[in-house]
Parts: structure tokens; sequence; C-alpha cells
């Protein structure tokens, strides 16, 4: 089982509010990353690191931004949340054998 | 950029039959993974593939990483109603570095 935690686990808020979704794991992995998926549909990745102080963008633009101050913690903030941001925010990790371990996601609604 | 057939979208079934889905890709693919995501919740794996041809059981869940190394096959056997959600196939590609990319997912439904 996965020791990879994401809170809050819903979360709706109105236009224009900054937001920060949490994400931590416990298994000392490199890698971590984040994914935006609409409900029932493909993941895509928006963020990725590689490690501490690592951050790359992924395949779909998104306007949120993480860090990686500590190789637990990758956290994804929105400066200005807009209805267009409401999706479900899934954050994975993974070591050299490229498993992902995902966490049960965040589903945001902006109103 | 690089991406993933998987097939077929979504699936009708009754209880008790045999489902079979598949991913295809027109690159070379170094590992196969597969996951299932219940509604509301992160996927979790399934299967890892590691070498073409490798067939791999989990219970009733059995996966084959293809010969050619371009596709990747899942079947469940018996299926109950806990098998309902969404089966997602991931490869890493031979030039990636840790990156995999996803198929589009095979919804599973279990007909009443």
């Amino acid at each position: 089982e996965a020791d990879i935690y994401q809170t809050p686990r819903y979360l709706v808020i109105g236009t224009g509010k900054k937001i920060t979704l949490e994400c931590s794991q416990t298994m000392g992995h490199d890698k971590m990353y984040w994914y935006q998926q609409d409900p029932g549909m493909e993941l895509h990745l928006i963020h990725y690191s590689y490690g501490v102080n690592s951050t790359e963008k992924g395949d779909l633009s998104s306007e949120s931004t993480v860090s990686r101050i500590r190789t637990e913690h990758f956290p994804l903030t929105l400066e200005s949340a807009r209805p267009s941001h409401t999706s479900q925010y899934l954050c994975a990790s993974s070591l050299a054998e490229n498993i992902q371990y995902f966490g049960a996601g965040t589903r945001l609604s902006v109103l | 950029g690089q991406q993933l057939n998987q097939s077929p979208q979504s699936m009708f079934i009754q209880e008790g039959e045999d489902v079979s889905m598949n991913c295809t890709s027109s690159s070379i693919f170094n590992t196969w993974l597969w996951y299932k995501q219940d509604p509301g919740e992160g996927p979790v794996l399934l299967i890892a593939l590691y070498k073409a041809g490798e067939l791999t059981s989990n219970g009733r869940l059995t996966a084959q990483f293809g010969t050619t190394r371009k596709d990747s096959f899942l079947n469940i056997s018996a299926s109950i109603p806990s098998d309902v959600g969404i089966y997602f196939c991931a490869g890493q590609p031979r030039d990636s570095n840790y990156q995999l990319i996803w198929g589009a997912g095979t919804k599973l439904i279990i007909k009443p």
C-alpha cells in the first residue's frame, strides 16, 4: 500500500482565490508528479519533479505552480482560481522502477 | 507526442464473464503498467511488466507484455461486481526519463 497523502480531498472555492493542494509521501521517493483528470477521463501530466529543487512542466499546460523544497512534499498552487480549473488533481511518486503510486486525489470545484 | 491507444473505451459485461482489453503504441516501450481507478480515488497498480513476452498474473487478472514491445493486454477472468471501474494502461517509452505515457482508460460496467 502506497503512503502518499493528498489534502484536502474536496475543495469548493470562489473565483479569484489562491489555493494550495498538498501532497506528501513517506516512501522517500525522489520523483513526484501532478496530474489533472476530469471525471472518467485520461490523466494529463501537469508537473513533475526529479528531486529537491527540481520542477518541470508536464505535457498539459497549466496555470498552476509547484515547489519541491523537501523530498517528501510537493505542493501545487493556483494563484487565482477560475472555473476552468475545476477538475480532479492527482499526485504520484515513484522510484527508479517507474511504478507510480498515487494519492486519493483532490477534487476541486471553482465557482 | 507519443500516444497509447487503449481499447475498448468501455465494456458492458455480465457478472462471471471474462474481460479483455489492450493498449498499443507506435513506439517501443520498456515497461508496461496496468492500473485500476475506482470513482473518486487515485489509480492503484494492478500489474507491472518489464520484459517482452512476459505474462504475469494477479489473482483473476493476467497481463502480457507484447513480443513486439509495442503492446500489452489485460484479461480479467470471471468478473465480479467489484471489478467495476476504469482500467488504465501506462508505458515507459524506451527513450523516456521516467515519465509514463497513459492510455485513455477502459471503463468496465457490469450489467445488472
